[in-house]
């Protein structure tokens, strides 16, 4: 099947710990993010690649780290990770940095910290 | 991106079309009217889109206004699987490489 992967889906850890989270897409899609959807269920950009190069990042923790081997993935590594960070992950793609014919998301990474 | 407003909840019966409204009274010339739905513990769904004419696609139907500054999103046969959390979105297309900026939605509950 076509479509955004994310591993693992759901994620319990300790304080401190550093913790990775994949995403893999078979779209043909060039453009690849990361979204965060919190407690509250707000959604909000978190990164976006184009051409292994990051193309937005918004006021996140450089804690917080993309990285993209190629254009099918772009992973997510977290260090020194923080209740806060507690919150529903979400991978997507698009064609194009616009996203014109719209963004193609992965289920969700469910990250619980404690 | 223009902001959206959207009421934050609305029920519809099964089988009857669900018309959710948004509103966009400040959409500039070049942003598109995008919708989105989040069906529970998933990741968001890509619906439709417009910039001025009407669409319709297999999922459903966007009804912009002439003046833009409002649209309609048209379920013609709701089901039990529509119920979701539904987001309207203005932004660019081909140039809004800042994704999408998700507003508060509207919960749609579909009733037996």
């Amino acid at each position: 099947d076509t479509a955004v992967s994310q591993t693992p889906k759901y994620l319990v850890t300790q304080m401190g710990n550093d913790k990775s989270i994949k995403c893999e897409q078979n779209l043909g899609h060039d453009t690849m993010y990361w979204y965060k959807q919190d407690s509250k269920k707000f959604l909000k950009i978190m990164f976006s690649y184009n051409n292994k190069e990051l193309i937005i990042n918004e006021t996140v923790p450089n804690r917080f780290s993309p990285k993209s081997p190629d254009k099918a993935h772009l992973n997510l590594h977290i260090n020194s990770l923080e209740l806060g960070d507690s919150a529903v992950y979400f991978c997507a793609s698009s064609q194009g940095q616009g996203g014109y014919y719209g963004y193609t998301f992965g289920s969700g990474t469910r990250l619980t910290v404690v | 991106d223009a902001k959206t407003t959207q009421p934050p909840s609305m029920d519809c019966a099964e089988g009857r079309a669900a018309n959710l409204p948004c509103n966009h009274s400040t959409i500039s010339g070049n942003e598109y009217v995008y919708w989105y739905r989040q069906i529970h513990s998933q990741g968001p769904q890509y619906i439709i889109h417009g910039l001025k004419n009407n669409e319709t696609n297999e999922m459903a139907s966007l009804i912009i206004t002439e003046d833009r500054k409002s649209s309609t999103l048209i379920l013609p046969h709701a089901t039990l699987r529509d119920t979701a959390v539904y987001y309207c979105i203005a932004q660019p297309a081909g140039g809004g490489a800042d994704g999408l900026t998700f507003g508060k939605g509207t919960h749609l509950i579909i009733q037996p």
